[in-house]
């Protein structure tokens, strides 16, 4: 199985910040890399889907990029909406797995 | 509109039987995959496995092989999730998830608001 590992598993930011998300592969997995948001109480909300493309009605503050095992997503200005976990999740295997997650807080 | 509409939580005793749904509408159902994902209380996400509700092809995680079964009636465009015998373990939010297959990848880009499984002696 392909393991997906995110760091930081959690972080303090401020509104206004530039934040970056990484999220490794255990494997080679291409650009099959999508990105969900989940804020508290709530179902996640896909982001961005093969690695760098934007999901309809996602902020433009919002981008990805990565190619093989290694993996970013990248908030320029993080709005106090943006304040939630996110996960990466890989699609190249026939069993596919989420990272544990990365949770923004506010500082 | 897109949505899957789940059922209810449910409150269940250890080695009880549980199955619970996951409805679709506003697209045509068989054309997309489902998946189901579980969220254990204050953990992150698990992919459980997925099914083609055309044919009800079904893929399981190595996790959740055998413990659960997902299974589709195309008929009425509704997708289960289905346990035997339920442990305290299965205590979770369980979501269903369409799942598209776009620029080479298949991203979930409509979930459902989740079904509450509580499994207590």
């Amino acid at each position: 199985d392909i393991q997906m590992s995110q760091s930081p598993s959690s972080l303090s930011a401020s509104v206004g910040d530039r934040v970056t998300i990484t999220c490794r592969a255990s494997q080679h997995i291409a650009t099959y890399l999508n990105w969900y948001q989940q804020r508290s109480g709530q179902a996640p909300k896909l982001l961005i889907y093969a690695t760098t493309i934007l999901q309809s009605g996602v902020p433009s503050r919002f981008s990805g990029s990565g190619s093989g095992t290694d993996f970013a997503l990248t908030i320029s200005s993080l709005q106090p909406e943006d304040f939630a976990t996110y996960y990466c999740q890989e699609s190249r295997s026939a069993s596919w797995t989420f990272g544990q997650g990365t949770k923004v807080e506010i500082k | 509109e897109v949505q899957l509409v789940q059922s209810g939580a449910e409150v269940k005793k250890p080695g009880e039987s549980l199955r619970i749904s996951c409805k679709g509408s506003g697209y045509t159902f068989s054309r997309h995959w489902i998946t189901w994902v579980r969220q254990m209380p204050g953990k992150g996400l698990e992919w459980m496995g997925r099914i083609d509700p055309s044919d009800s092809y079904t893929v399981y995680s190595p996790s959740f092989q055998g413990h659960v079964t997902i299974s589709a009636d195309k008929s009425i465009s509704t997708v289960y999730l289905q346990w035997s015998s339920l442990k305290a373990s299965d205590t979770a939010m369980y979501y269903c998830a369409r799942t598209i297959p776009v620029a080479g990848t298949t991203p979930f880009d409509f979930w459902g608001r989740g079904t509450l499984v509580t499994v207590s002696s």
